[in-house]
């Protein structure tokens, strides 16, 4: 299983954006990247999901670089609501039986 | 997003006695659901696996005595925490796939023994 590595705490300007970086120099060609967020005494939430070109939704951009040896989930505007625990993960496994193992994620402060 | 709904959002129990947790995928079916536990300033840890209609499977160091899954529908997961002690106490979060893959997370469950 690809392992990822990120800081451990981040913090940013409210009304900024937030680059949250993660390096998974492991990753295997049919392997995606995941970014997830939990927010303290809450069950994790999915943020969005990459293989190898850039995605964007209505929360964030993540952006993959060529080698896929890294990628970078910005918040384009940061919010006080946004002050959580990201985790980037690889998707280990074939599509019917892969698992999310969580690492230990950057614990994000946006400040007024 | 699909909703996940775990029950109870906390519970305290008696050292000794057992709990059994809930997750029910509301508007979706999930043939595998997962549990995993955190402690806290911890990240998740996956304790095991369970596919609808099968036996659950664990990950190392977690006892499949210990911690009963049942996946007996599409919808619902149970895990029930035997003999409850009160390391066993922290927060239990349930995760369903639906079939496109995606994984979506309940609220989580904070297990207090005493």
């Amino acid at each position: 299983d690809a392992k990822t590595t990120q800081p451990p705490s981040m913090d940013c300007a409210e009304g900024r954006a937030a680059n949250l970086p993660c390096n998974h120099s492991t990753i295997s060609g049919n392997e995606y990247v995941y970014w997830y967020r939990q927010i303290h005494s809450q069950g994790p939430q999915y943020i969005i999901h990459g293989l190898k070109n850039n995605e964007t939704n209505e929360m964030a951009s993540l952006i993959i670089t060529e080698d896929r040896k890294s990628s970078t989930l910005i918040l384009p505007h940061a919010t006080l609501r946004d002050t959580a625990v990201y985790y980037c993960i690889v998707r280990a496994g074939m599509d019917s039986s892969y698992k999310l193992i969580f690492g230990s994620g950057t614990r994000l402060l946006v400040r007024p | 997003g699909a909703v996940v709904s775990q029950h109870p959002s906390r519970v305290i129990c008696k050292s000794g006695t057992s709990v059994k947790i809930e997750c029910r995928s509301l508007d979706f079916q999930a043939t595998t659901m997962f549990w995993y536990r955190q402690f806290p300033k911890q990240s998740l840890m996956l304790m095991a696996t369970s596919n609808e209609g099968s036996k659950a499977t664990y990950e190392q160091g977690v006892e499949k005595d210990k911690f009963l899954i049942n996946h007996a529908s599409l919808t619902l997961s149970t895990l029930t925490v035997t003999s409850a002690h009160p390391e066993d106490s922290s927060f239990y979060i349930c995760s369903a796939r639906d079939v496109s893959f995606q994984a979506f997370f309940g609220q989580g469950t904070r297990l207090t023994v005493v």
